[in-house]
């Protein structure tokens, strides 16, 4: 069973709130990963980290920011939601040669 | 231009039907994933591959690693199978993965 987490799973919300989706596992993996997905589509890499201290933004552009100051915590941060914003956003965590482990996604709508 | 090909993107089957997904890349490979997904969005991890062939319950998946393509066979397929299977690699170069567009399984009873 995968000890990965995200909170919350669903989230409706205003424009121009800033929000922030969490995160957490509790492998020691050291990569963690942050994807967005709309439906019927593929996986977005929009953020990713290797480690401590050490995030990079992914494939697609996005207007969010990560920050990994724990090994097992990798939030994601919305300083300011738009429509365009509504997605799926799903995290993931690895380590060399076990495999990738997913959370269950965050459903983001921003009204 | 996505480097991860998928085929078929959609497939029915009736209950009881062998099925097979391919997933084909471009150049060398550390590891190629399978990924399961429920309408509900999550996802789940069937398999990850390097070399070879692996087995759990009626899911096999195989990877030939010369011919750079790799699939996912569901034997005895049942409704509950249906989802969205999606393979993902992960290239010799780095440790990012790459994903394919995902085959939308439906199962009919």
């Amino acid at each position: 069973e995968a000890d990965i987490y995200q909170t919350p799973r669903y989230l409706v919300i205003g424009t121009g709130k800033k929000i922030t989706l969490e995160c957490s596992q509790t492998m020691g993996h050291d990569k963690m990963y942050w994807y967005q997905q709309d439906p019927g589509m593929e996986l977005h890499l929009i953020h990713y980290s290797y480690g401590v201290n050490s995030t990079e933004k992914g494939d697609l552009s996005s207007e969010s920011t990560v920050s990994r100051i724990r090994t097992e915590h990798f939030p994601l941060t919305l300083e300011s939601a738009r429509p365009s914003h509504t997605s799926q956003y799903l995290c993931a965590s690895s380590t060399g040669g076990a495999g990738a482990f997913f959370g269950q996604g965050t459903r983001l709508t921003v009204v | 231009k996505n480097e991860v090909e998928q085929s078929p993107q959609n497939l029915t089957a009736q209950e009881g039907e062998f099925i097979t997904i391919n997933c084909s890349y471009s150049v060398g490979i550390s590891a190629l994933h399978w990924l399961q997904q429920h309408p509900g969005g999550g996802i789940v991890s069937l398999f990850m591959l390097s070399s070879g062939k692996k087995k759990h319950g009626r899911l096999i998946a195989t990877i030939n690693i010369q011919e750079k393509h790799s699939s996912l066979h569901i034997t005895a397929s049942h409704p509950r199978d249906s989802a969205v299977y999606i393979c993902a690699v992960r290239w010799a170069s780095g440790s990012r993965l790459t994903f394919g567009e995902g085959t939308q399984l439906t199962v009919n009873p």
